[in-house]
Protein backbone atom coordinates (compact mmCIF):
# COMPACT_ATOMS: atom_id res chain seq x y z
CA UNK A 1 0.00 0.00 0.00
CA UNK A 2 1.44 3.19 -0.50
CA UNK A 3 2.09 5.97 1.64
CA UNK A 4 3.25 9.26 1.45
CA UNK A 5 4.92 11.64 4.32
CA UNK A 6 5.55 15.60 3.58
CA UNK A 7 8.38 17.06 5.62
CA UNK A 8 9.67 20.15 5.29
CA UNK A 9 10.04 23.25 7.65
CA UNK A 10 7.22 24.62 9.35
CA UNK A 11 8.38 28.76 8.95
CA UNK A 12 8.87 30.51 6.23
CA UNK A 13 9.44 34.46 5.87
CA UNK A 14 7.77 36.26 3.51
CA UNK A 15 9.09 36.77 -0.15
CA UNK A 16 11.18 33.61 0.37
CA UNK A 17 10.71 30.15 -0.97
CA UNK A 18 8.68 27.43 0.12
CA UNK A 19 10.54 23.96 -0.01
CA UNK A 20 8.81 20.77 0.80
CA UNK A 21 9.52 17.32 0.06
CA UNK A 22 7.29 14.02 -0.38
CA UNK A 23 8.67 10.99 0.49
CA UNK A 24 6.80 7.40 -1.09
CA UNK A 25 6.84 4.18 0.22
CA UNK A 26 5.45 1.52 -1.07
CA UNK A 27 5.22 2.03 -4.51
CA UNK A 28 8.22 2.77 -7.12
CA UNK A 29 7.36 6.78 -8.16
CA UNK A 30 9.04 5.66 -11.72
CA UNK A 31 6.83 3.06 -12.32
CA UNK A 32 4.06 5.46 -12.87
CA UNK A 33 1.41 8.14 -12.09
CA UNK A 34 1.33 11.97 -11.62
CA UNK A 35 2.63 12.92 -8.37
CA UNK A 36 0.63 16.09 -7.04
CA UNK A 37 0.46 19.06 -4.05
CA UNK A 38 -2.68 20.31 -2.56
CA UNK A 39 -2.86 23.38 0.23
CA UNK A 40 -5.61 23.76 2.34
CA UNK A 41 -5.21 27.60 3.86
CA UNK A 42 -6.94 28.09 7.49
CA UNK A 43 -10.31 28.40 7.24
CA UNK A 44 -10.70 27.69 3.34
CA UNK A 45 -11.41 24.99 1.35
CA UNK A 46 -8.58 22.38 -0.28
CA UNK A 47 -6.45 23.78 -3.40
CA UNK A 48 -4.69 22.67 -6.03
CA UNK A 49 -1.40 23.38 -6.37
CA UNK A 50 0.09 21.28 -9.58
CA UNK A 51 1.24 18.00 -10.49
CA UNK A 52 4.30 16.29 -12.37
CA UNK A 53 4.69 13.11 -14.38
CA UNK A 54 8.04 10.64 -13.14
CA UNK A 55 9.35 11.72 -17.34
CA UNK A 56 8.83 15.40 -16.37
CA UNK A 57 5.66 16.44 -17.43
CA UNK A 58 4.10 18.91 -15.08
CA UNK A 59 0.38 20.89 -14.94
CA UNK A 60 0.04 23.86 -12.41
CA UNK A 61 -2.58 25.71 -10.88
CA UNK A 62 -2.93 28.70 -13.64
CA UNK A 63 -2.90 31.01 -10.37
CA UNK A 64 -0.16 29.55 -8.86
CA UNK A 65 2.07 28.58 -12.32
CA UNK A 66 4.64 31.62 -12.33
CA UNK A 67 5.79 30.87 -8.31
CA UNK A 68 5.68 26.95 -8.62
CA UNK A 69 8.04 24.37 -9.30
CA UNK A 70 7.37 20.48 -8.90
CA UNK A 71 10.17 17.89 -9.23
CA UNK A 72 10.84 14.36 -8.59
CA UNK A 73 13.63 12.37 -7.25
CA UNK A 74 13.30 9.08 -8.58
CA UNK A 75 16.61 7.85 -6.76
CA UNK A 76 15.53 8.86 -3.10
CA UNK A 77 11.48 7.71 -4.36
CA UNK A 78 10.76 11.56 -3.26
CA UNK A 79 9.20 14.67 -4.85
CA UNK A 80 9.42 17.89 -4.15
CA UNK A 81 7.35 21.81 -3.99
CA UNK A 82 8.76 25.12 -4.59
CA UNK A 83 6.51 27.96 -3.92
CA UNK A 84 8.71 31.16 -4.40
CA UNK A 85 7.81 34.75 -2.94
CA UNK A 86 5.70 33.63 -0.60
CA UNK A 87 3.59 35.54 1.60
CA UNK A 88 1.02 35.24 4.48
CA UNK A 89 -1.65 34.38 2.14
CA UNK A 90 0.31 31.09 1.51
CA UNK A 91 0.20 30.14 5.03
CA UNK A 92 -1.86 26.36 4.78
CA UNK A 93 -1.40 22.54 5.30
CA UNK A 94 0.37 21.23 2.18
CA UNK A 95 -0.30 17.84 1.32
CA UNK A 96 1.09 15.59 -1.25
CA UNK A 97 -0.75 13.00 -3.38
CA UNK A 98 -0.47 10.33 -5.86
CA UNK A 99 -2.72 11.33 -8.86
CA UNK A 100 -3.92 8.74 -11.30
CA UNK A 101 -6.61 9.46 -13.97
CA UNK A 102 -7.06 12.77 -12.85
CA UNK A 103 -8.09 12.26 -9.10
CA UNK A 104 -5.98 11.96 -6.13
CA UNK A 105 -6.17 8.20 -4.66
CA UNK A 106 -3.79 8.65 -1.94
CA UNK A 107 -2.54 11.90 0.39
CA UNK A 108 -0.26 12.38 2.55
CA UNK A 109 -1.30 13.49 6.64
CA UNK A 110 0.25 17.02 5.34
CA UNK A 111 2.42 19.55 6.64
CA UNK A 112 1.58 23.22 8.44
CA UNK A 113 3.35 26.03 6.92
CA UNK A 114 3.48 29.57 8.44
CA UNK A 115 4.41 32.70 6.36
CA UNK A 116 6.06 35.00 8.32
CA UNK A 117 8.44 37.11 9.57
CA UNK B 1 -12.27 29.09 -14.43
CA UNK B 2 -14.20 26.93 -13.59
CA UNK B 3 -16.29 27.18 -10.35
CA UNK B 4 -17.80 24.38 -8.16
CA UNK B 5 -20.40 25.53 -5.81
CA UNK B 6 -20.87 23.39 -2.71
CA UNK B 7 -23.17 24.18 0.64
CA UNK B 8 -21.32 25.48 3.45
CA UNK B 9 -22.78 23.26 5.82
CA UNK B 10 -25.09 19.88 5.89
CA UNK B 11 -26.46 18.63 9.16
CA UNK B 12 -28.29 14.91 9.75
CA UNK B 13 -29.44 12.91 12.02
CA UNK B 14 -28.04 9.22 13.00
CA UNK B 15 -29.30 6.80 10.96
CA UNK B 16 -30.42 8.95 8.31
CA UNK B 17 -29.29 10.20 4.77
CA UNK B 18 -27.03 13.41 3.99
CA UNK B 19 -27.01 14.44 0.53
CA UNK B 20 -24.02 16.73 -0.64
CA UNK B 21 -24.45 18.73 -4.21
CA UNK B 22 -21.64 20.19 -6.22
CA UNK B 23 -23.12 22.55 -8.99
CA UNK B 24 -21.06 23.84 -11.71
CA UNK B 25 -21.79 24.79 -15.31
CA UNK B 26 -22.34 21.48 -17.71
CA UNK B 27 -20.68 19.40 -14.46
CA UNK B 28 -22.78 16.46 -16.14
CA UNK B 29 -20.27 16.69 -18.76
CA UNK B 30 -16.95 16.09 -16.59
CA UNK B 31 -16.11 13.31 -13.92
CA UNK B 32 -16.71 13.88 -10.74
CA UNK B 33 -14.54 12.81 -7.55
CA UNK B 34 -15.54 12.99 -3.89
CA UNK B 35 -12.89 13.24 -0.63
CA UNK B 36 -13.48 13.02 2.34
CA UNK B 37 -11.34 14.91 5.14
CA UNK B 38 -11.15 14.92 9.06
CA UNK B 39 -9.54 16.89 10.91
CA UNK B 40 -5.68 16.08 11.41
CA UNK B 41 -5.85 13.12 9.15
CA UNK B 42 -5.17 12.99 5.18
CA UNK B 43 -8.35 13.23 3.04
CA UNK B 44 -9.73 9.70 1.72
CA UNK B 45 -11.15 9.21 -2.08
CA UNK B 46 -15.02 7.70 -1.35
CA UNK B 47 -16.67 7.72 -4.96
CA UNK B 48 -14.53 8.68 -8.56
CA UNK B 49 -16.02 9.13 -11.72
CA UNK B 50 -19.13 10.36 -10.54
CA UNK B 51 -20.66 6.95 -9.10
CA UNK B 52 -17.85 4.92 -8.43
CA UNK B 53 -16.23 3.25 -5.15
CA UNK B 54 -12.75 2.83 -4.40
CA UNK B 55 -11.77 -0.50 -2.48
CA UNK B 56 -12.59 -0.33 1.17
CA UNK B 57 -15.43 2.26 0.84
CA UNK B 58 -18.48 1.73 2.09
CA UNK B 59 -21.44 0.88 -0.15
CA UNK B 60 -23.62 3.35 2.42
CA UNK B 61 -21.76 5.87 -0.01
CA UNK B 62 -22.43 6.90 -3.82
CA UNK B 63 -22.94 8.94 -5.97
CA UNK B 64 -24.59 10.53 -9.48
CA UNK B 65 -24.16 13.75 -11.37
CA UNK B 66 -26.30 15.19 -14.10
CA UNK B 67 -26.62 18.70 -15.49
CA UNK B 68 -25.27 21.00 -13.26
CA UNK B 69 -25.58 19.34 -10.21
CA UNK B 70 -23.04 16.08 -8.94
CA UNK B 71 -24.63 14.76 -5.90
CA UNK B 72 -22.88 12.68 -3.03
CA UNK B 73 -25.19 10.52 -0.72
CA UNK B 74 -24.15 8.89 2.32
CA UNK B 75 -27.15 6.69 3.42
CA UNK B 76 -27.33 5.29 7.19
CA UNK B 77 -25.32 8.34 8.19
CA UNK B 78 -23.00 7.27 11.50
CA UNK B 79 -21.14 9.91 13.95
CA UNK B 80 -17.66 8.37 12.22
CA UNK B 81 -18.92 10.00 8.72
CA UNK B 82 -18.79 13.86 9.93
CA UNK B 83 -16.05 15.32 8.19
CA UNK B 84 -15.84 17.92 5.44
CA UNK B 85 -16.54 16.45 1.94
CA UNK B 86 -15.04 18.09 -1.33
CA UNK B 87 -16.36 17.62 -5.01
CA UNK B 88 -13.52 17.67 -7.93
CA UNK B 89 -12.97 18.11 -11.85
CA UNK B 90 -10.14 18.20 -14.28
CA UNK B 91 -10.40 21.21 -15.97
CA UNK B 92 -7.80 22.98 -18.29
CA UNK B 93 -5.15 20.99 -17.07
CA UNK B 94 -5.84 21.57 -13.59
CA UNK B 95 -7.28 19.98 -11.09
CA UNK B 96 -10.41 22.32 -9.40
CA UNK B 97 -11.96 21.56 -5.87
CA UNK B 98 -15.20 22.45 -4.68
CA UNK B 99 -15.30 25.41 -1.49
CA UNK B 100 -16.41 22.25 0.50
CA UNK B 101 -19.26 21.18 2.97
CA UNK B 102 -19.13 20.52 6.36
CA UNK B 103 -21.43 17.35 7.63
CA UNK B 104 -22.50 17.07 11.13
CA UNK B 105 -23.97 14.73 12.52
CA UNK B 106 -26.39 15.40 15.31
Amino acid sequence: QVQLQESGPGLVKPSETLSLTCTVSGYSISSGYYWAWVRRPPGKGLEWIGSMFHTGGTYYNPSLKSRVTISIDTSKNQFSLQLSSVTAADTAVYYCAREGGNLLDSWGRGTRVTVSS
Amino acid sequence: SYDLTQPPSVSVAPGQTARITCGGNDIGTKNVHWYQHKPGQAPVLVVYDDSDRPSGIPERFSGSNSGDTATLTINRVAAGDEADYYCQVWESYSGVFGGGTKLTVL
